[in-house]
């Protein structure tokens, strides 16, 4: 069955620190594309990053970067120097291609306070 | 790009009244989805349409919930004899193409409260 893991249930720190968002998957798809949105107290949720299930080259965007690891399974996400602005609740997604209608499979969110 | 829009942003109603939810989805976005969120929870996927064809519903997706979206464009959820359960915040989202690598835009969402 898939499954989307986020053990964090909430993270605190103070501005300017790194911080790191776990995400763990489970699926028997062999095609399927990983996310991270981001929800803040307005409600819409806004993506951030995607991986798909062929391509593990870690990547950095800015302040965002994502560690994408086959073997364990995880899609782990790091905001460098966060900001008050950061502060949200972030979810990590999973999009199976078998399905053909590509819907997301959430976690339980992590909610960050980042802290001035 | 206007982004996808949900009306109306909050509806309370009393236990036993039909609502009804709309979304616009951004245009010539072919995908569009419904997902339920509940407090402390991520959004659970409840149906999905392809243009006009509603292809996929979730267990969730009880037989009092029914969703639509004529000529492809706009959807509406409904909600016929609300319970307790089903307040929650619910939300539409779209997507281009047929490629499971396009994102899904969402809308700020409907926050339903059943008194």
């Amino acid at each position: 069955a898939q499954k989307v893991t986020q053990a964090q249930t909430e993270i605190s720190v103070v501005e300017k620190e790194d911080v790191t968002l776990d995400c763990v998957y489970e699926t028997r798809d062999t095609t399927y594309y990983l996310f991270w949105y981001k929800q803040p107290p307005s409600g819409e949720l806004v993506f951030l990053i995607r991986r798909n299930s062929f391509d593990e080259q870690n990547e950095i965007s800015g302040r965002y970067s994502w560690n994408f690891q086959k073997s364990t399974s995880s899609f782990n996400f790091t905001i460098t120097a966060s900001q008050v602005v950061d502060s949200a609740v972030y979810f990590c997604a999973l999009s199976e291609g078998v399905s053909g209608t590509y819907k997301y499979i959430f976690g339980t969110g992590t909610r960050l306070k980042v802290l001035a | 790009d206007t982004g996808v829009s949900q009306n109306p942003r909050h509806k309370i109603t009393k236990r036993g009244q039909n609502v009804t939810f709309r979304c616009d989805p951004i245009s010539e976005h072919n995908r569009l989805y419904w997902y339920r969120q509940t407090l402390g929870q991520g959004p659970e996927f409840l149906t999905y349409f392809q243009n006009e064809a509603q292809l996929e519903k979730s267990r969730l997706l009880s037989d009092r919930f029914s969703a639509e979206r004529p000529k492809g464009s706009f959807s509406t959820l409904e909600i016929q004899r609300t319970e307790q359960g089903d307040s929650a915040m619910y939300l539409c989202a779209s997507a281009p193409g047929q490629a499971i690598n396009q994102p899904q835009h969402f809308g700020d969402g409907t926050r339903l409260s059943i008194l």
